[in-house]
C-alpha cells in the first residue's frame, strides 16, 4: 500500500526566515505522481504543483521551491523569506497505481504552517 | 471562468434527513471525486468517478452515495445524516486521474 507522511504537524516561525515542509512517501510504483496543495486560513485548496517520478530535477517558483529525492522517498516544499500571507495548512499528495485510495491517490494529513509577523 | 462550484457552502440540518450536496464542473473534465477534512485526519476520499456513469468507493464511503450521470455533475447524497458525518467537505475534478486536482470552495456539514 501507499503512504504519505507529513511528519510536522505544525510549524511556526517568525517572518522572513526559510522553512521546510517535509514529505516522505511509499509506493511500490515507478510511475507515479507527487503534488503539493496548499489551504489558507479562508480554507479553499490550491493547487502548488505536480512532479512525476521521472523528474528529479528541483523545482523553483518565486519563493517556492521543491526538492524531490527519489533515493530518500522525499518531495520536500521549501518556502524561502516567509511572509505572513504563507500561513496556511500544505497538503502533500501522491498518485500511484499500486494501493492507497482505491483510485491511487493518498494525501497526507496536511502540515500547519504559522508565520508570525 | 474555470471552476468547481460546490453548494451550499454551510448546512445546518438533524439526524436521518436526507440531503445533497451538489457539485459542477465547467472544465469538461473526466475525473471528479469527493474528499471530507476533519482536524487532525487530513483529506480522506469518500467517492471518485472516472468519467459518467462509473463510480467507485474511496477510502470513507459508509454512509454516502453519488452519482455520475453527466460528465459537469457529481452530486453527494447523505441518506440519513448522522452527527459522526459533521465534517468540512470537498469536490474536486480533474481531467484525468493523476492530473491536478482543481478543488470546489468546500461544504461546511454539521449534523445535529
Amino acid at each position: 500500500a501507499q503512504k504519505v507522511t507529513q511528519a510536522q504537524t505544525e510549524i511556526s516561525v517568525v517572518e522572513k526566515e526559510d522553512v521546510t515542509l517535509d514529505c516522505v512517501y511509499e509506493t511500490r510504483d515507478t510511475t507515479y505522481y507527487l503534488f503539493w496543495y496548499k489551504q489558507p486560513p479562508s480554507g479553499e485548496l490550491v493547487f502548488l504543483i505536480r512532479r512525476n517520478s521521472f523528474d528529479e530535477q528541483n523545482e523553483i517558483s518565486g519563493r517556492y521551491s521543491w526538492n524531490f529525492q527519489k533515493s530518500t522517498s522525499s518531495f520536500n516544499f521549501t518556502i524561502t523569506a516567509s511572509q505572513v500571507v504563507d500561513s496556511a495548512v500544505y497538503f502533500c499528495a501522491l498518485s500511484g497505481f499500486s494501493g492507497g485510495g482505491a483510485d491511487g491517490l493518498t494525501f497526507g494529513k496536511g502540515t500547519h504552517l504559522i508565520i508570525q509577523p | 471562468e474555470a471552476q468547481v462550484t460546490q453548494n451550499p457552502r454551510y448546512l445546518i440540518t438533524v439526524t436521518g434527513k436526507k440531503l445533497t450536496v451538489t457539485c459542477s464542473q465547467n472544465m469538461n473534465h473526466e475525473y471528479m471525486s469527493w474528499y471530507r477534512q476533519d482536524p487532525g485526519l487530513g483529506l480522506r476520499q469518500i467517492y471518485y468517478s472516472m468519467n459518467v456513469e462509473v463510480t467507485d468507493k474511496g477510502d470513507v464511503p459508509e454512509g454516502y452515495k453519488v452519482s455520475r450521470k453527466e460528465k459537469r455533475n457529481f452530486p453527494l447524497i447523505l441518506e440519513s445524516p448522522s452527527p459522526n458525518q459533521t465534517s468540512l467537505y470537498f469536490c474536486a475534478s480533474s481531467l484525468r486521474r493523476s492530473e491536478k486536482l482543481f478543488f470546489g470552495s468546500g461544504t461546511q456539514l454539521s449534523v445535529l
